[in-house]
Order: C-alpha cells, then sequence, then structure tokens
C-alpha cells in the first residue's frame, strides 16, 4: 500500500529549465492537489483536481500547468523555472464524493532554482 | 476566505509535559484537519475532525464549532513528538484545506 508517491525528493534547476514533479496515488481517491511550503507561511495551493480529466486553479498557479489524464496521476510542471519557485512542494490526495475525507500527502520535493 | 491562526507558534517542553496546541479560524468549516510535519520529512494526518473529541493513543483532539476552535493536546510528551503541528480546514461547498503556519513543538529529554 504505496499511498501518495512523490518524485523527485530533490531537484536544481537553473533557471528558464523545465521539469515535471510526478504524484501518483493508488487509493482510487477523485480529489488531488499540489501544495507549495514556505518559510514562515502556511501550505498554499497551486492547482487542484476533482477527478481525471478535471482541473482546476488554486491560490498561487502562476507559471505551473498540471493534467490529470487519469485517476492515478497528477503530474505538476514547471514552464520555465524562476528562482521564485525554489520551495517545497507537496502531492495531496482525499475521496471527494464524501466532504470528511482524511488527506494523504507525499513525502515533499524540496526545488532549488538557481 | 478562511483565516486559520495557530498558537503557539513555538514551544519547547520538558518530556513528560501535557502539551496543548491551538487553532482558532475565521468562518464555517466541513472538517477540520490536524498534520504533523517531521523535520525535513512529509506530512501525516493526524486526525480529521467535525465536532467532539477524538483520542489516538496520546494524543486528544477537540473541536468547538460555535467558538470556532480546536486543541491538540499531547500527553505524556516524548521527544520523539518533536514536529511542526498544522491545523488545516476545510470549507464547505468544496474540498479546498486552508493551512495555518504551524506550531513548531520540541520535546526535551
Amino acid at each position: 500500500n504505496a499511498g501518495v508517491t512523490q518524485t523527485p525528493k530533490f531537484q536544481v534547476l537553473k533557471t528558464g529549465q523545465s521539469m515535471t514533479l510526478q504524484c501518483a496515488q493508488d487509493m482510487n481517491h477523485e480529489y488531488m492537489s499540489w501544495y507549495r511550503q514556505d518559510p514562515g507561511m502556511g501550505l498554499r495551493l497551486i492547482h487542484y483536481s476533482v477527478g481525471a480529466g478535471i482541473t482546476d486553479q488554486g491560490e498561487v498557479p502562476n507559471g505551473y500547468n498540471v493534467s490529470r489524464s487519469t485517476t492515478e496521476d497528477f503530474p505538476l510542471r514547471l514552464l520555465s523555472a524562476a528562482p521564485s519557485q525554489t520551495s517545497v512542494y507537496f502531492c495531496a490526495s482525499r475521496g471527494y464524493r464524501s466532504l470528511n475525507t482524511e488527506a494523504f500527502f507525499g513525502q515533499g520535493t524540496r526545488l532549488t532554482v538557481v | 476566505k478562511n483565516e486559520v491562526e495557530q498558537s503557539p507558534q513555538n514551544l519547547t517542553a520538558q518530556e513528560g509535559e501535557f502539551i496543548t496546541i491551538n487553532c482558532s479560524y475565521s468562518v464555517g468549516i466541513s472538517a477540520l484537519h490536524w498534520l504533523q510535519q517531521h523535520p525535513g520529512g512529509g506530512i501525516v494526518s493526524l486526525f480529521m475532525l467535525s465536532s467532539g473529541k477524538k483520542k489516538h493513543g496520546r494524543l486528544i483532539a477537540t473541536i468547538n464549532i460555535q467558538e470556532k476552535h480546536s486543541s491538540l493536546h499531547i500527553t505524556a510528551s516524548h521527544p520523539r513528538d518533536s514536529a511542526v503541528y498544522i491545523c488545516a480546514v476545510g470549507d464547505f461547498g468544496n474540498e479546498k484545506l486552508t493551512f495555518g503556519t504551524g506550531t513548531r513543538l520540541t520535546i526535551i529529554p
């Protein structure tokens, strides 16, 4: 039972490079989301999805793209990395049909943009 | 937008002490989550509650819907409880969570 698997764990990018953070869950959860965690701030929602083929923007979506072609996978793409995107990124999933469901988080990706 | 405030921001205590971390929010919610994050580690869900009280081992979470307030208690605290504890609330009508900034707990042996 893997839960939420997030890769890579660490990444260093140069300004302007692109990359994809991978997130997969094996719990058949409808709701998946990406957050960034910065010092002194709560986790902030980047993008989320309530099911395959459906995505929407969160609080801080600029510079990021997502897609949800399957229930299991929800990759986050950085189009042209900037130093302001240096952060720790977390993917999370929850069941959606019932409002009160526990959230499961990946182990996080520590991204540094130089 | 729901605002979530946690207190204290930092807490240092001796092993064995009873710990209380507080969380207040500004508007009605569907559920409140308590999460734990160890240094350099991932985030783990401890509790999800919408009313009353829940207990897992030495951890107890309570919520007062009328006062828009929740507390996380740790009995007989241990150094392995040292972590950041995060409160998050889910608003009615959507699945989005709003997070507090966390309480950093350090338990000294």
